[in-house]
């Protein structure tokens, strides 16, 4: 099974601040991940697909990088509705599909 | 607009059983793969179950394989998940959601086993 580690678990950030949270798979997953953002009491939404694709209708502010075992996403400048909980996903070799553990993004 | 809307969940019994619904609209159902997906109060995601488009091919996550049966019927547009000898800990809200890149998602619905 591949085994997606989420760095860090948490975070305290102002807005404007820029924030990064990475995911390391436990082998080689090529681009084969996506980021998603949760918001309390809602859905997952996905941000970024093949590591790397802005979803249509995200800010351009998220971005994200890497190949292979590491990835990162990025949040150029936070914004109030940003702060949410992300999650990494790979679906490079499965069963079992696996998420990262999530990052939770507070308010400093 | 595509939408996903899980039903089905509420309190049961350890031991008991349930059927989840996803209700798909606005796309095509039966050229997507799906999956179920649940969330412990206060906990992450975990990935439980994954479908093909025609149902052909089908698998589980260990923590409910032998309990869980997904399906689906693609005439009618859903998603279904069986879940039998419920256990405390499968108390969680569950999500379906579409294709091997898990987008969109439903809303959830909230499973308590007590």
């Amino acid at each position: 099974d591949i085994q997606m580690t989420q760095s860090p678990s948490s975070l305290s950030a102002s807005v404007g601040d820029r924030v990064t949270i990475t995911c390391r798979a436990s082998q080689d997953i090529r681009n084969d991940l996506g980021w998603y953002q949760q918001k309390p009491g809602k859905a997952p939404k996905r941000l970024i697909h093949g590591a790397s694709n802005l979803q249509s209708g995200v800010p351009s502010r998220f971005s994200g990088s890497g190949s292979g075992t590491e990835f990162t996403l990025t949040i150029s400048s936070l914004q109030p509705e940003d702060f949410a909980t992300y999650f990494c996903l790979q679906h490079n070799n499965y069963p079992p599909l696996t998420f990262g553990g999530g990052t939770k993004v507070e308010i400093k | 607009e595509v939408r996903l809307e899980e039903s089905g969940g509420g309190l049961v019994r350890p031991g008991g059983s349930l059927r989840l619904s996803c209700a798909a609209s606005g796309f095509s159902f039966s050229s997507f793969e799906m999956n179920w997906v649940r969330q412990a109060p206060g906990k992450g995601l975990e990935w439980i179950a994954y479908t093909s488009s025609t149902g052909e091919t089908i698998y589980y996550a260990d923590s409910v394989k032998g309990r869980f049966t997904i399906s689906r019927d693609n005439a009618k547009n859903s998603l279904y998940l069986q879940m039998r000898n419920l256990r405390v800990e499968d108390t969680a809200f569950y999500f379906c959601a579409r294709g091997i890149g898990f987008d969109p998602w439903g809303q959830g619905t909230l499973v308590t086993v007590s």
